[in-house]
């Protein structure tokens, strides 16, 4: 089946300091969407991304959809203690969301 | 307008009991899904459904079943519980697959 690889597994980073992590996939999606799971809680929604190089912003973070649609990007800028969480992208394919195994970020003041 | 509910929270079963995860949604969305989460496998598709009366499997189905009489409802039903269903269950909705999916805040099951 479909599998998406997600890197960093985990980051360690300081308050101020800018975090950027990526999904590839063997296989090309049409959507991709970036969420983050707070502990305890299900996911939310951070992005959208509906076409091949479409570029989105929300506040301090920015996501890419990959000219190949076969990745994606996420940047957090100038990091901040609530942005602790795991952070999964999801590949929409034909009928069904795709999830990447999370990226676990911790945020030291 | 209270999104994806599910209940319950938590649930401790022993092995071979049922049970079932209620999910409800007031978006009127038309697709919903269900997902489990366990440590280091991110989320996966157990079953999902396009519509009212139509379900399909996603990755992981067997020993689930569900049913889509109402929009609004999305059970899943565990006929007989196996230490290997213990995770996180999340359900999730959306207007269709080709948009962003809301997701509940899930419940957490334990098989003894």
């Amino acid at each position: 089946g479909q599998q998406l690889n997600q890197s960093p597994q985990s980051m360690f980073i300081q308050e101020g300091e800018d975090v950027s992590m990526n999904c590839t996939s063997s296989s090309i999606f049409n959507t991709w969407l970036w969420y983050k799971q707070d502990p305890g809680e299900g996911p939310v929604l951070l992005i959208a991304l509906y076409k091949a190089g479409e570029l989105t912003s929300n506040g301090r973070l920015t996501a890419q959809f990959g000219i190949t649609r076969k990745d994606s990007f996420l940047n957090i800028s100038a990091s901040i203690p609530s942005d602790v969480g795991i952070y999964f992208c999801a590949g929409q394919g034909t009928d069904k969301l795709i999830f990447g195994t999370g990226t676990r970020l911790q945020v030291f003041p | 307008n209270a999104g994806v509910t599910q209940t319950p929270k938590f649930q401790v079963l022993k092995t071979g009991q049922s049970m079932t995860l209620q999910c409800a949604q007031d978006m009127n969305h038309e697709y919903m899904s269900w997902y489990r989460q366990d440590p280091g496998m991110g989320l996966r598709l157990i079953h999902y459904s396009v519509g009212a009366g139509i379900t399909d499997q996603g990755e992981v189905p067997n020993g689930y079943n569900v049913s889509r009489s109402t929009t609004e409802d999305f059970p899943l039903r565990l006929l007989s519980a196996a230490p290997s269903q213990t995770s996180v269950y999340f359900c999730a909705s959306s207007f269709d697959h080709y948009y962003e999916q809301y997701f509940g805040p899930g419940t957490r099951l334990t098989v003894t």
